[in-house]
């Protein structure tokens, strides 16, 4: 079965700085994969999913982009972090026709 | 537009009660439905899922029921456990899409 691996778990980063969080997977090959933000007392938002190495659709205009260039790996960056960038953010593997898609155990962002 | 909606932020329940959360959905194109489990710090967790050509789904002590003509979906959790107690989010997707969109979350408390 796929595991995902994701890290840092926590991240404490001052307004303005740059940000780099990693996700990769294991037990599958050329997943879809997904990057989702939970905002305080909200649902998941799904930021950017990708089909294949360098396909990247954007589901949200904002201050983050991602990037694929592994077939098993998954960036989320930022150049400057802005406070509404705080979240805990999820990455997560799978969801074929029918099929669920399955998570990674976050990393939480606070923005100082 | 809120597409995927979960009224109940909390519920409480009796252990060895049964546990009703509820969903509902706007956008009739959703064909594929699902129930997650969330623990704080932790990535989400697939439950259950349903698609449109079901009325109901079970696997265990987890049935889910949907009425497509509501557009309504729940999740019935019977009997409860002190361990069920988590957030639960629903999320629906259409046909051809990967996207999954959330709901906001209920909390379910199971009381000892």
């Amino acid at each position: 079965s796929q595991t995902i691996h994701q890290w840092p778990a926590t991240l404490v980063q001052p307004v303005g700085s740059p940000l780099s969080l990693e996700c990769t997977v294991e037990g599958t090959s050329n997943p879809n994969l997904y990057w989702y933000r939970q905002a305080a007392g909200r649902g998941l938002q799904l930021l950017f999913y990708s089909v294949g190495i360098g396909q990247i659709s954007s589901e949200v205009p904002q201050n983050l982009s991602a990037s694929r260039p592994q077939d098993r790996q998954f960036i989320l960056s930022s150049k400057k972090l802005l406070l509404s960038d705080s979240g805990f953010y999820l990455c997560a593997e799978g969801g074929t026709v029918n099929q669920p898609q399955h998570f990674g155990d976050g990393t939480r962002l606070s923005i100082l | 537009d809120q597409q995927v909606k979960q009224n109940s932020p909390s519920l409480s329940v009796q252990e060895g009660r049964i546990s009703i959360l509820n969903c509902d959905y706007t956008n009739s194109m959703f064909d594929y439905f699902l129930w997650y489990k969330k623990y704080p710090a932790e990535g989400p967790t697939f439950l259950i899922s349903i698609s449109s050509i079901k009325d109901k789904n079970e696997d265990g002590r987890f049935t889910v029921f949907l009425n497509k003509s509501a557009k309504h979906l729940s999740l019935h959790i019977v009997p409860s456990q002190p361990g069920d107690s988590a957030v639960y989010f629903c999320a629906a997707s259409g046909s051809g899409t990967y996207k999954y969109i959330f709901g906001t979350g209920t909390r379910l408390k199971v009381l000892a």
